[in-house]
C-alpha cells in the first residue's frame, strides 16, 4: 500500500550548520507534499509544502526539493538555531480518490546544539 | 482568526469507558480530519469528514469508533469501550477545500487506565 519513508530518524547538528531530512513516497499519483514542524506537546505546525509541478519551493532558511523521476523530496534548513529543535514530519497525499488525506513518514528528532 | 481548536486536551478514561473527542475547525473551512499519534510514532489517518458526511473512513477501526460532523457544532470522535492500546495523541486537521493545506489543532492526549 502507500508508503512513506523517512530518514535520518534522528539528526544532531551544531548552531550555524544545515539540516537535510529526506523522504521517499511510492505513490507516483502522490503530488502534493507538505513538512510539518511538531514540538514536544503540541500539534504539527506546517512549515513548507510543494506541489508536483513545482521543483523547488523556498521560504527564507527552509527549502524543499522534489524528485518525481526517483518519488523523493527533501528538506533542507540552513543556518540552524536552538529553536529548529523538534520533530519534522514529511507527508504525501496520495489519494487516487482525492480526499486529500496525508499518509506521514516516521518522523525525524532534529537537535541544533548551540 | 482563532486556529483549529480541539478539546479536551487531556482526557483520562479506565477501561471501558468512553471517550469523546471535539475538534473545532479553523473560521471558513469545512473539511475536518482525524488522525491518531501513538508514541515515537508518526500520524496515522482516521477519517475525513465534511459537514454531515463521512468521506473516507478507511483509517478508522472497525469497531468501537466513530466520528461525526454535524451541521453545526464541533466534530466529534467518539472511542467506545476504550481499551488500553487507545492510548495516543488524537489530532484534528482542518482545511478550506480538499486537498488544501491541513492546519493541525494542538490534539487531545488519551490516556487509558
Amino acid at each position: 500500500g502507500e508508503n512513506v519513508e523517512q530518514h535520518p530518524s534522528t539528526l544532531s547538528v551544531q548552531e550555524g550548520d544545515s539540516a537535510v531530512i529526506k523522504c521517499t513516497y511510492s505513490d507516483s499519483a502522490s503530488n502534493y507534499f507538505p513538512w510539518y514542524k511538531q514540538e514536544l506537546g503540541k500539534g504539527p505546525q506546517l512549515i513548507i509544502d510543494i506541489r508536483s509541478n513545482v521543483g523547488e519551493k523556498k521560504d527564507q532558511r527552509i527549502a524543499v526539493t522534489l524528485n518525481k523521476t526517483a518519488k523523493h523530496f527533501s528538506l533542507h534548513i540552513t543556518e540552524t538555531q536552538p529553536e529548529d529543535s523538534a520533530v519534522y514530519f514529511c507527508a504525501a497525499s496520495m489519494d487516487p480518490g482525492n480526499t486529500g488525506k496525508l499518509i506521514f513518514g516516521q518522523g525525524t528528532t532534529l537537535q541544533v546544539k548551540p | 482568526n482563532a486556529g483549529v481548536m480541539q478539546n479536551p486536551r487531556h482526557l483520562v478514561r479506565r477501561r471501558g469507558q468512553e471517550a469523546r473527542l471535539r475538534c473545532s475547525p479553523m473560521k471558513g473551512h469545512s473539511h475536518v480530519y482525524w488522525y491518531r499519534q501513538l508514541p515515537e510514532e508518526g500520524l496515522k489517518f482516521m477519517v475525513y469528514l465534511q459537514k454531515e458526511n463521512i468521506i473516507d473512513e478507511s483509517g478508522m477501526p472497525k469497531e468501537r469508533f466513530s466520528a461525526e460532523f454535524p451541521k453545526e457544532g464541533p466534530s466529534i470522535l467518539r472511542i467506545q469501550q476504550v481499551v488500553r492500546g487507545d492510548s495516543a495523541a488524537y489530532f484534528c486537521a482542518s482545511s478550506p477545500l480538499v486537498q488544501e493545506t491541513q492546519y493541525f489543532g494542538p490534539g487531545t492526549r488519551l490516556l487509558v487506565l
